[in-house]
């Protein structure tokens, strides 16, 4: 079955300090992958995506997430956290479905809590 | 440019009632997906609509349903509610169908509650 999967319910990092934010999927053929953001009472922000190319993608607000095949993973990650990152973030996939039954899988978010 | 917009932002209705939700995409945007998010269950994909067409549509009970206007703009019916319908209801408007990869921008959702 196609999946996404993000194994940390809750992420807490100091400001200032690197930030990663797990991902891995399981779907066949080549996946299309993206990271979106979502703000209290907001709705999602689209960060970042991995169609093709350079597996380090790099996004929005200073983020970035790298495409590993052989792990299946597409982790985000930010060099130095901000508490306005403070948000729950979530990873989907495209499903490689047959003809245009195609649609994003999505993992079930991680909270992030940047300290001040 | 106007972002997605969806009305209304709050409802509250009566088990058995039947609900319509609204959605404007972005102008220009031919594409409309519609996702229901609960704390539990993240997102669940509802259906996509492409040039007024039903292109896919989720795991969902037939008392939900949608449609697409030849403006683009999409409405959401839920009839016949029950408790368990209660939750965020997304709206996504992209460039293109899902399967391309375009990204999508969604609304500020419609917060529903069933008593």
């Amino acid at each position: 079955a196609q999946s996404v999967a993000q194994p940390e319910d809750q992420v807490n990092v100091a400001e200032g300090n690197p930030l990663t934010v797990k991902c891995t999927y399981s779907v066949s053929g080549n996946p299309y992958l993206f990271w979106y953001v979502q703000y209290p009472n907001r709705g999602l922000q689209f960060l970042l995506k991995y169609i093709t190319g350079d597996n380090l993608v790099k996004g929005s607000y200073g983020f970035e997430a790298e495409f590993n095949k052989s792990q299946t993973s597409f982790h985000l990650k930010k060099p130095s956290a901000l508490v306005s990152d403070s948000a729950l973030y979530f990873c989907a996939v495209r499903s490689h479905n047959a003809g245009n039954n195609r649609k994003l899988i999505w993992g079930l978010g991680t909270s992030l809590a940047v300290n001040p | 440019k106007a972002g997605v917009t969806q009305t209304p932002r709050y409802l509250i209705k009566t088990r058995g009632q039947q609900v319509t939700l609204s959605c404007s995409p972005i102008s220009g945007h031919r594409s409309v997906s519609w996702y229901q998010q609960t704390p539990g269950q993240g997102l669940q994909f509802l259906f996509e609509y492409f040039s007024e067409t039903q292109r896919n549509k989720g795991n969902f009970p037939g008392r939900f349903s949608g449609r697409q206007f030849s403006n683009s703009r999409s409405e959401m019916n839920v009839s016949t509610l029950e408790l368990g319908d209660s939750a965020l209801y997304l709206c996504a408007s992209s460039l293109d169908v899902t399967g391309s990869g375009t990204e999508a921008f969604f609304g500020q959702g419609t917060r529903l509650t069933v008593v």
